[in-house]
Order: C-alpha cells, then structure tokens, then sequence
C-alpha cells in the first residue's frame, strides 16, 4: 500500500498568512508525529498523537502552531501568521503502534516564508 | 539542551575503507537509540535500532553507556552508504530527539 504522504509538498507564504499542512498516514497507523527540520539540522519534535488524542505538545515552537487528527487518521498542522523563522521542512511520521518504535516518513512539506 | 550530539558534519571515506560516524546522547538509564538514514531525493528511513541488535546492510552500532555513545560502524563502505545519517533517541516512548545528522560521502 501507499505509504505516508504529505501535501503540498512545496508552499510558500508571505509573512502573517495562515498556512495548513496535511499528512495522510499509513492506514491503521495509531501513532502520528509531527518535526520540523531546519536547513541543515534533523528532525526537531512538535507533536504526537495516538489516534486522535493529541498526548504531547511540548514541542511546539508558539501558541501560532497547531496540530489536530480529529477523526484519528489525517492529520492537519497549521500555523498561523507566519513568520520568517517559520521556513522549514515540516514531516509527519506514523507508526502502527502506540510506542512508535518504527516510524515512516513521508516526504515533507518544504514551507518558505517570504 | 542538545540532547543528541552527532559532532561531525560531513565524513568522507573511499569505497571499501571503514566508516564511523558517531553519537553521544544524554544520560537516561535504559537509552532507546536508533539510527535513521536518508538517501538522496528518498524519504528518511530507519536503518537500525540498538535494541534488535541487528545489523542492516552491514552497519552495526553498539550502546555504550560508560561513554553514552552509540556510533554507527561498517567494516567496509560501498558507494551506495553515501547518504545522510542521523542518530536519534526516544524519551517516554513517544518523544524522539534527532541529532544534526552526518553526511557520508563514500567515494570511488
């Protein structure tokens, strides 16, 4: 089957537009991550869910940023007002289990704020 | 705080020397460490994981906690190893932190 992906992959955004990030996981996949990966570092965690239950939040950067699965499968991460700072790649990782062990990723989702 | 320190950017080796690449990380009492690799215009992968103990496309890594390292070793590189490798580790068994990532260039 498919794996993970991601849409759009590319988006760019002039500073203070609202942006939103789909991922569509691997089906049946209960764990679902989300990074944003700099120009040049790895993966930086923003976000976990199990299933639709978002348990941890501690990484991401601002009140700006916010992630939902609502219905335990897609998930949507949107930021708003963007800022410079917001430039990245942001990917989303799932994973059949709820440890997460092994996670795939899709192929990202290059956002460049002008 | 860096909890995943990968200290090399960039490690350049020729085709059938050994290879390294190494990661530190943070001090926890039963680590749980992997390595993940990035091939060109491909999406990052997991290559291994200490806990299985496997060794995948013949690279191995081997925990040390005296040193909190767990570097990446392979006895003999081939062309195809060149990619970008990251060290990551996983905290309350949904957190994981990626080191910077090596790029390892395996030339002719």
């Amino acid at each position: 089957g498919a794996g993970v992906s991601q849409s759009p992959r590319y988006k760019v955004a002039k500073r203070g537009q609202d942006v939103a990030l789909r991922c569509d996981p691997i089906s049946g996949h209960v764990s679902l991550f989300w990074y944003q990966q700099a120009l040049g570092q790895g993966p930086e965690f923003l976000t976990y869910f199990q299933n639709e239950a978002q348990l941890d939040k501690s990484g991401l950067p601002s009140d700006r940023f916010f992630a939902e699965r609502p219905e335990g499968s897609v998930s949507t991460l949107k930021i708003q007002r963007t800022q410079q700072e917001d430039s990245a790649v942001y990917l989303c990782a799932s994973s059949l289990v709820v440890a997460g062990f092994e996670q795939y990723f899709g192929p990202g989702t290059r956002l460049t704020v002008t | 705080a860096q909890r995943v320190t990968q200290p090399e950017k960039l490690l350049s080796v020729f085709k059938g020397a050994p290879v390294e690449l190494k990661c530190n990380y943070s001090y926890s009492g039963s680590p749980e460490l992997f390595w993940y690799v990035q091939y060109s215009r491909q999406r990052l992968q997991l290559l291994l994981r200490h806990i299985s103990r496997e060794s995948i496309k013949g690279f191995t890594a081997d925990l040390n906690k005296g040193e909190t390292s767990f570097h990446l070793k392979k006895p003999f590189a081939q062309e195809e190893d060149s990619a970008m490798y990251y060290c990551a580790q996983l905290y309350n068994f949904n957190k994981f932190y990626f080191g910077s990532g090596t790029k390892l260039n395996v030339k002719p």
